[in-house]
Order: structure tokens, then C-alpha cells, then sequence
């Protein structure tokens, strides 16, 4: 069965600190997609990235950059010089491909960021 | 920017009753999905739909629940006899089903479905 964990419930850092979200996937599959989504205050849920199981180059997107560690089941999301407007719960979520192409995603527990003016 | 919609954005029904939520999926979706996130929890997946019949189901969606896409542009999400337990944010969710981007599921604003 597939399991995703965000070890981390809450982090709190002051404005412009960098900061990193953790999330460690289980999967039996050897093709999966990770994925992660943020929460703001006002409950909706913003897809942030998605990456498949075969492309471990990092990627970077203005201050956003995750690290996808297949060795260490990692995908990791890190805000450089974190603003206020980046304070919200960050989910981390896993498919699995059953080739249908309409897959559920499992979430992780999410970890609420706050950042501190 | 085409968007998800949600609609009632708040419903409140009495133990029992019947409600229906409603969603709008992105407009060249292909595929539809319902999850739920009960208040301070994570979002769990309840059902996947596409070429409209179910594609996959959590255990969750028991025969309680049903969906249905009545029309061209609506995916519906029925709980037959509400239960205190399913007061939760009900989030659906759409994709455009294409290699490039598979399974990239985007969300609506959800429907916070309170049973007294």
C-alpha cells in the first residue's frame, strides 16, 4: 500500500529564512508520481508540481525548488527567502500509475508553515 | 484561467437527509475526482470517474455515496442518508487526462458539508 508522511506538523520561521518541507513516500510501484499542493488560509488547494518516478533532476521555479531522492523515497520542498504570503498547510501526495490514467492521490498529513513579519 | 467550481460553497443538512454536491470540472477534462478532508485532516481520495463510469474507489465510498455526470458539464457527488462522520470539506477535482500531463489533478474551492 502506498503511504506518504510529512514528519513535520508545524514549522514556523521569520520572513526571508529559507526553509524546508519534508516528505518521505512508500510505494511498491516502480512507476509513481509525487506531487505537491498548497493550502492557504482560505481552504483551496493549489497544485504546486508534479514528478514522475523516472525524472530525478531537481527542478527550481522562482523560490520554490524540490528535491526528489528516489534512494531515500524523498521529495522534498524548499521556499528560498520565505515570505509571508508563502504561510499555509503544504501537502505532499503520491500516485500510483494503474494505466487508467484517473489514479487517486494519497495525501500526506501536511505541515503548516508559518512565516513570521 | 479555467477553473474548478464548487457548488453549494457551505452546506448544512440534518442526519439522514440526502444532499447532492455539485462540481464543474475544468472544461477539456477528462477525468473527475472526489476527495474529502475532514477539518484539521488530510485529504483523502473517495472516488475517480471518467468515460462516465467510476475508474477507482477508496474504501471510504461505501453505498452511501454515488456519482454522476448528469450532463455535458456536471460531476455530482450524492451521500444518500448523511452521518455526523461525514462532516467534512468535499474538494472535486479535474484532469486533463494527456501523457504530458498525467493525472495532474486540479482542485475546486470545496464544499464544507456540516451535519448536525
Amino acid at each position: 500500500a502506498q503511504k506518504v508522511t510529512q514528519a513535520q506538523t508545524e514549522i514556523s520561521v521569520v520572513e526571508k529564512e529559507d526553509v524546508t518541507l519534508d516528505c518521505v513516500y512508500e510505494t511498491r510501484d516502480t512507476t509513481y508520481y509525487l506531487f505537491w499542493y498548497k493550502q492557504p488560509p482560505s481552504g483551496e488547494l493549489v497544485f504546486l508540481i508534479r514528478r514522475n518516478s523516472f525524472d530525478e533532476q531537481n527542478e527550481i521555479s522562482g523560490r520554490y525548488s524540490w528535491n526528489f531522492q528516489k534512494s531515500t523515497s524523498s521529495f522534498n520542498f524548499t521556499i528560498t527567502a520565505s515570505q509571508v504570503v508563502d504561510s499555509a498547510v503544504y501537502f505532499c501526495a503520491l500516485s500510483e500509475v494503474s494505466g487508467g490514467g484517473a489514479d487517486g492521490l494519497t495525501f500526506g498529513k501536511g505541515t503548516h508553515l508559518i512565516i513570521q513579519p | 484561467e479555467p477553473e474548478v467550481t464548487q457548488t453549494p460553497s457551505h452546506q448544512v443538512t440534518q442526519m439522514g437527509q440526502e444532499v447532492i454536491l455539485r462540481c464543474v470540472p475544468i472544461s477539456n477534462h477528462l477525468y473527475f475526482y472526489w476527495y474529502r478532508q475532514i477539518l484539521g485532516q488530510k485529504v483523502e481520495f473517495l472516488v475517480s470517474f471518467y468515460n462516465n463510469e467510476i475508474s477507482e474507489k477508496s474504501e471510504i465510498f461505501d453505498d452511501q455515496f454515488s456519482v454522476e455526470r448528469p450532463d455535458g458539464s456536471n460531476f455530482t457527488l450524492k451521500i444518500r442518508s448523511t452521518k455526523l462522520e461525514d462532516s467534512a470539506m468535499y474538494f472535486c477535482a479535474s484532469s486533463v487526462g494527456t501523457s504530458s500531463s498525467y493525472n495532474e489533478q486540479f482542485f475546486g474551492p470545496g464544499t464544507r458539508l456540516t451535519v448536525l
